[in-house]
Formats: structure tokens, sequence, C-alpha cells
């Protein structure tokens, strides 16, 4: 059953803390992606990775870093230098191009700090 | 530019008529457009996707429209039905090879009475 798996669900942090936000693709592709969603607004990117031990800044990467050691595997940390950041977050990943070349998207990380 | 905000377009329609959602996107130099859906607390799921080379593309019971001319963007969905409830996030790449690399707009949300 292929797919894109985030973990937790659910994750709660008290502030100071860093933490680590988990996303594993089985679908072999070679890019991958960290989005972040607040109430009401749609996706900003924060971090992506186009092959294994490379990854580019997005948008909101200030407060955020990642590592891709593996294809499989592209974690985020949210770090103690992030203001805000209580939010949903996306890991998604796209295969190469070719006809069909959508980003599918895991069912997201919500993040609350306590 | 998209606006940001906690108010998102909404659309109310009853079960059985064709639902239209308009977006607008923001760079010129944007090659390839997406559409997803959002139920709540999941993760965006493709619903189809277009390129700068075409102006009209079908799928089952949706159809995606794009006029780079005044840089519009459209949704149709035919014979709405409850099940289509969810927040709709057009999203534009501005080109190169990393198709999960996405400007997303705020939303819309649709409402299916039955």
């Amino acid at each position: 059953d292929g797919g894109i798996t985030q973990s937790p669900k659910y994750l709660f942090r008290k502030e100071g803390q860093n933490v680590t936000l988990s996303c594993e693709q089985n679908l072999n592709h070679d890019a991958m992606y960290w989005y972040r969603q607040d109430p009401g607004q749609g996706l900003r990117l924060i971090y992506y990775s186009q092959i294994v031990n490379d990854f580019q800044k997005g948008d909101i990467a200030e407060g955020y870093s990642v590592s891709r050691e593996k294809k499989e595997s592209f974690p985020l940390t949210v770090t103690s230098a992030q203001k805000n950041p209580t939010a949903f977050y996306l890991c998604a990943s796209s295969p190469p191009t070719g006809l069909n070349t959508e980003a599918f998207f895991g069912q997201g990380t919500r993040l609350t700090v306590v | 530019g998209e606006s940001v905000g906690l108010h998102l377009p909404t659309l109310s329609v009853q079960e059985g008529d064709n639902s239209i959602i308009n977006c607008a996107y923001s760079n010129s130099a944007s090659d390839y457009f997406i559409w997803y859906k959002q139920e709540s607390g999941k993760g965006p799921q493709f619903i189809i996707d277009i390129r700068s080379n075409m102006d009209k593309r079908q799928g089952q019971r949706v159809t995606v429209l794009l006029n780079k001319t005044v840089k519009h963007l459209s949704l149709q969905i035919a014979a709405t039905q409850p099940g289509d409830s969810a927040v709709y996030f057009c999203a534009e790449n501005a080109g190169g090879t990393s198709y999960g690399k996405l400007t997303f707009g705020q939303g819309t949300i649709l409402t299916v009475h039955p």
C-alpha cells in the first residue's frame, strides 16, 4: 500500500523545546516537501529536497531544519527559534518529470505548543 | 498576489447542481497548475492538474479551465454531491522539475446541501 506516512498525528510541545516530525514515503519519489498550514489559510512551503543529501529553503524556513539522508525519509525539526510553531504540518512527495507529476500529501501532523 | 486571512470564500450549492470555484494566480511565469481538495483534519487530495500549454482539461466530473491572459483558473464540478463538501485549493508551480514546489491560494469552502 503505497503512500506518505506522517507521524505522529498530534504532537504537543513545551515552549523552548525542539521537536521532530516524521515523514516517510514508499512511492520511490525523488522530491519531498514540507508545508505549513495555519487556520483559514493555504499551505506555505518550508523546505524541499529534490534528491538525497540535498535540500533548499522554501518561503518560511526560519526556525526549521531538515535532513535527507535516505530517499524515503524527510524529517522536519521545529526548533525553539520558531516563534509561532502551532500549526498543521504537511509533507508531500512528487515523482520526476513525466506524465504524472502531481505531488502527493500525507495526512499531516498537528503541532500544538503548550 | 493572494489575500491572506481567516475568512475564506465560500460556495454553497444544492446536491446535483454544478459548482464553479475560481482562483486568481499571481505569477505569469507559472506553467503548471493543480487543484486539491482538503477535508477537515486531512492532507490535500489531488483532483486535477493542467499545464500552461492547455486551456481546458477534463476528468471524472471535474473540468479545469485556464485563462493565462487574465491569470485565472477555475474548477467546475458537475452534479455536485455532499461528499464534495471540503476546502478547495488552487496551486501554481513556476517551472523546474520540482512539481511539488507550489504556491497555494487561500482556498474556497464548498458546502453541498442534500
